[in-house]
């Protein structure tokens, strides 16, 4: 399957810990997006890369959290001292044009 | 910015055809989707229509666009159990759509 695939799909933290999670975009896409999604929301952009260029950041990606995609390829996104209200599905997407396609998403919960 | 309005909730029976509407305020939207969410799952994007297009068919299903209302829809014929899931509805005319707060889709027998 050559999908988006994310990792790890759960993840439960303390309150204060780092976390980090990874996406794997399908092979030939140059664009790549993070978004939220909350229970009973609609997905919130975070972040846009164009191959390794960090082009747009959404005012809810505070200073906590940070994403890179080194090589143009998988990305990654930390979220540093987390926080009960950073409790939220994690979905990544990418596309090679206008149409996006989404991975699983990361589901983490900050106990 | 965009801001995109979807009913939460609609049910219907199988066999029948569900209609999800969806209104949106940005007119320079170009680019509108509908996105299908199942439970514990990622977005498939099902569709899409241009902004200069009133209609797309596709199988069973069918957009139809109101750019003067800015209201969108999206007709599913011949229901199945297997369409209940959450139907985003999304706007833009940027690579970053708005999405909306979902319609949960609910079929039964």
């Amino acid at each position: 399957d050559t999908g988006v695939s994310q990792n790890p799909r759960h993840k439960i933290t303390k309150r204060g810990q780092n976390v980090t999670f990874r996406c794997d975009p399908i092979s030939e896409h140059n664009r790549l997006y993070w978004y939220r999604q909350t229970l009973g929301q609609g997905p919130e952009f975070l972040t846009y890369f164009q191959n390794e260029a960090q082009l747009e950041k959404s005012r809810l990606l505070s200073d906590r959290f940070s994403a890179e995609r080194p090589k143009g390829s998988f990305s990654t996104l930390e979220i540093q001292r987390t926080e009960q209200g950073d409790s939220a599905m994690y979905l990544c997407a990418s596309s090679l044009s206008r149409e996006q396609y989404f991975g699983p998403g990361t589901r983490l919960t900050v106990t | 910015g965009e801001d995109v309005e979807q009913s939460l909730f609609l049910s219907v029976r199988e066999g029948d055809s569900s209609v999800i509407n969806c209104t949106y305020t940005d007119s320079s939207s170009t680019y509108l989707y509908w996105y299908k969410q199942e439970p514990g799952a990622g977005l498939q994007l099902l569709t899409y229509i241009f902004s200069n297009m009133d209609m797309k068919q596709d199988q069973r299903l069918t957009v139809l666009l109101n750019k003067k209302d800015k209201h969108l829809s999206l007709r599913i014929a011949d229901t199945q159990t297997g369409d209940s899931a959450i139907y985003f509805c999304a706007a833009g005319g940027s690579y970053i759509p708005t999405f909306g707060r979902g319609t949960s889709l609910i079929v039964h027998p």
